[in-house]
């Protein structure tokens, strides 16, 4: 699996934004990268995914870098619930290895009042 | 919004004993998983299932540990005889397809403790 890399923490204030990097150099040209996050005491959540273009839903953008090689999660407004750790994930398109998610450390994100 | 379901949410067991977990994956979901996190570690992949067979398991899955889907609604996970590593939150998690794209929504976790 292709391996990404993510600060091990960042904090933000309440309301405002907060961008998650990853680094992914070795990704391949179909791996899609997706994020997932884990509050406390929770089973991972989805949160967003993407492959060339830049992504936006109700919960975060994601930001794709020209090259693929790193992309940033982007919370627009952080509010208190969104502390969690972020996880980066890249999966492959299709097979039977589709449906694993190889989870990092992720980023511990800290969000003040 | 529809939700995996998992049980117990706790459970206490003393090593060697067998443990059922149990879960209710998102009716029309196809494709079914477990995942294990020891605390303060990774989120780790266990085993996937389709199509009442596994598809793929890690290397942590071993003659241990088995899956089933004995209706059309529940999947279980069976640690035969359970050791103190074993202990750790399990999250089942199912998906509708497997595309590119498709999400794979998890439980909340079985919290098992093995003393």
């Amino acid at each position: 699996d292709a391996k990404t890399t993510q600060p091990n923490s960042m904090e933000s204030n309440e309301e405002e934004p907060v961008h998650l990097p990853c680094n992914h150099s070795t990704i391949s040209g179909t791996d899609y990268i997706h994020w997932y996050r884990q509050l406390p005491s929770q089973g991972p959540e989805y949160v967003i995914h993407g492959l060339t273009s830049n992504v936006n839903n109700r919960m975060a953008s994601l930001a794709i870098a020209e090259d693929r090689k790193s992309s940033t999660l982007i919370l627009h407004r952080a509010t208190l619930r969104d502390a969690a750790v972020y996880y980066c994930i890249l999966r492959v398109p299709r097979g039977t290895s589709y449906g694993k998610l190889t989870f990092g450390q992720g980023t511990i994100l800290t969000v003040h009042p | 919004e529809p939700e995996v379901t998992q049980t117990p949410s706790h459970q206490v067991t003393q090593m060697g004993q067998e443990v059922i977990l149990r879960c209710v994956p998102i009716s029309n979901h196809l494709y079914f998983y477990w995942y294990r996190q020891i605390l303060g570690q990774k989120v780790e992949f266990l085993v996937s299932f389709y199509n009442n067979e596994i598809s793929e398991k890690s290397e942590i899955f071993d003659d241990q540990f088995s899956v089933e889907r004995p209706d059309g609604s529940n999947f279980t996970l069976k640690i035969r005889s359970t050791k103190l590593e074993d202990s750790a939150m399990y999250f089942c998690a199912s998906s509708d397809a497997v595309r590119s794209g498709n999400t794979i929504y998890f439980g909340e976790g079985s919290w098992l403790t093995v003393v």
